[in-house]
């Protein structure tokens, strides 16, 4: 398989602070990356294609002035929840395909509990 | 636009018995399919991959079929364990780093 890690697990925050998100490809790289967020026994909502040294393709709906992506390098993306509201408060999960495969098998990380007071 | 159904939404089943959850897509234009499992408050785990020229991909007690014209995969799972219990999806994917679109999943409780 391929490993994906994602961190923080779960983080705390106060109302109107930024909290960052990162995801690394452990032992693969990844010339895209998704980002989605899930509600409690709800399937996965994609927010956006994270692309290795390109701007983000964000999903209809989703304010890309606040969930900020970056792709800096071929084994990370991070996601910045800026001024966080406690509507924020979700679990986010990110996924990446090794590029090298071209198989388009997904792995994902391990998500990160936000909680937003 | 691609769909992606998964019945049952729930499945109740006691240990030792065999079982198959089902998906169906909307459009067969689809580069691979893939089934996940998602443990509570955790990501999603791959179990199988099938590109879309396979018709089935096996792997230990699991076993995921493909028949892409119809729109429909099934994961069969061997001699149900409690460990067993979780929520499957699946997910289809228009080409290799396309974007997947996912089922809302099975939730599988398999008692002992």
């Amino acid at each position: 398989g391929a490993v994906v890690s994602q961190h923080p697990s779960w983080v705390i925050c106060k109302s109107g602070t930024s909290v960052k998100i990162e995801c690394r490809s452990l032992d693969f790289q990844a010339t895209t990356m998704f980002w989605y967020r899930q509600f409690p026994k709800q399937s996965l909502m994609l927010m956006a294609t994270s692309n290795e040294g390109s701007k983000a393709t964000y999903e209809q709906g989703v304010e890309k002035d606040k969930f900020l992506i970056n792709h800096a390098s071929l084994t990370l993306s991070t996601l910045t929840v800026t001024s966080a509201h406690p509507e924020d408060s979700s679990f986010y999960i990110c996924s990446a395909s090794p590029s090298a495969r071209g198989t388009g098998e997904l792995f994902f990380g391990e998500g990160s509990r936000l909680t937003v007071l | 636009k691609q769909e992606v159904t998964q019945i049952p939404a729930a499945l109740s089943v006691p240990e030792g018995e065999n079982l198959v959850l089902n998906c169906s897509f909307t459009d067969s234009a689809i580069y691979n399919l893939q089934w996940f499992r998602q443990d509570p408050g955790k990501g999603l785990t791959s179990l199988l991959l099938i590109q879309s020229s396979q018709r089935e991909q096996t792997s230990g007690r699991l076993n995921a079929s493909l028949d892409k014209s119809s729109g429909r995969s099934t994961l069969y799972i061997a001699a149900s364990q409690p460990g067993d219990s979780a929520t499957y999806l699946c997910a289809v994917s228009p080409w290799h780093a396309g974007k997947s679109t996912f089922g809302d999943g099975t939730t599988l409780t398999v008692k002992p």
